[in-house]
């Protein structure tokens, strides 16, 4: 069974200041992976997925993701934070045969940005 | 283009009761999908529909229902509701149940059971 693991609960960065959000999953093959953004009130927003090809991703809003094989990571980074990024983050991973479109979601990661 | 649509946005009932959320996907999507996102539990796939057929389903009891209309619309229905039902519950939208396919997310209809 595929799982996503967010080990940091709750991150605190200063405005301007890099970020890195971690994910590990676990599945066994390369499977589709997903950063989706969660604010107050709202639904989640995608940010960016990967499934092949350029281990580096970029996305919506500066963001970028890393895929790395040989650690089972999508790390999601950042490299100056916004007062505005203040939400929480959400790694999620997707079959890649059978299974439908179903996603398995990690705990998220909720980012505080102090002025 | 609209996005994913969820009616109603809040909602509170009391144990015992039943309870219908609606969802209207983005135009020109065939695939629904619903997920319940609690603060215990996090986020947890209920189930997803392709062209009126339920394709998939998650680990809920059967007291979680739904169905989709010929016009891609969603409903989830639950009944006997317990206080552990109280949650954010989340409809996506993709153009098909494709593995990979981007799943748009709507705001989402938080229930309250007291």
């Amino acid at each position: 069974a595929q799982s996503v693991t967010q080990p940091d609960i709750h991150i605190t960065v200063s405005e301007g200041a890099s970020l890195e959000l971690r994910c590990n999953y676990s599945y066994g093959a390369t499977p589709y992976l997903f950063w989706y953004v969660q604010s107050p009130g709202q639904g989640l927003q995608l940010l960016l997925k990967y499934f092949s090809g350029d281990t580096l991703v970029q996305g919506i809003k500066g963001f970028e993701a890393e895929f790395k094989r040989s650690q089972s990571s999508f790390n999601l980074r950042k490299p100056s934070v916004h007062w505005s990024d203040a939400a929480e983050y959400f790694c999620a991973v997707g079959a890649v045969t059978g299974g439908g479109n179903k996603l398995t979601f990690g705990t998220g990661t909720q980012l505080k940005v102090e002025l | 283009k609209a996005g994913v649509t969820q009616t109603p946005r809040y909602l509170i009932k009391t144990r015992g009761q039943q309870v219908t959320l609606s969802c209207s996907p983005i135009s020109g999507h065939r695939s629904v999908s619903w997920y319940q996102q609690t603060p215990g539990q996090g986020l947890q796939f209920l189930f997803e529909y392709f062209s009126e057929t339920q394709r998939n389903k998650g680990n809920f009891p059967g007291r979680f229902s739904g169905r989709q209309f010929s016009n891609s619309r969603s409903e989830m229905n639950v009944s006997t509701l317990e206080l552990g039902d109280s949650a954010l519950y989340l409809c996506a939208s993709s153009l098909s149940v494709a593995p990979g396919e981007t799943q748009y997310f709507g705001p989402g209809t938080r229930l309250l059971v007291l």
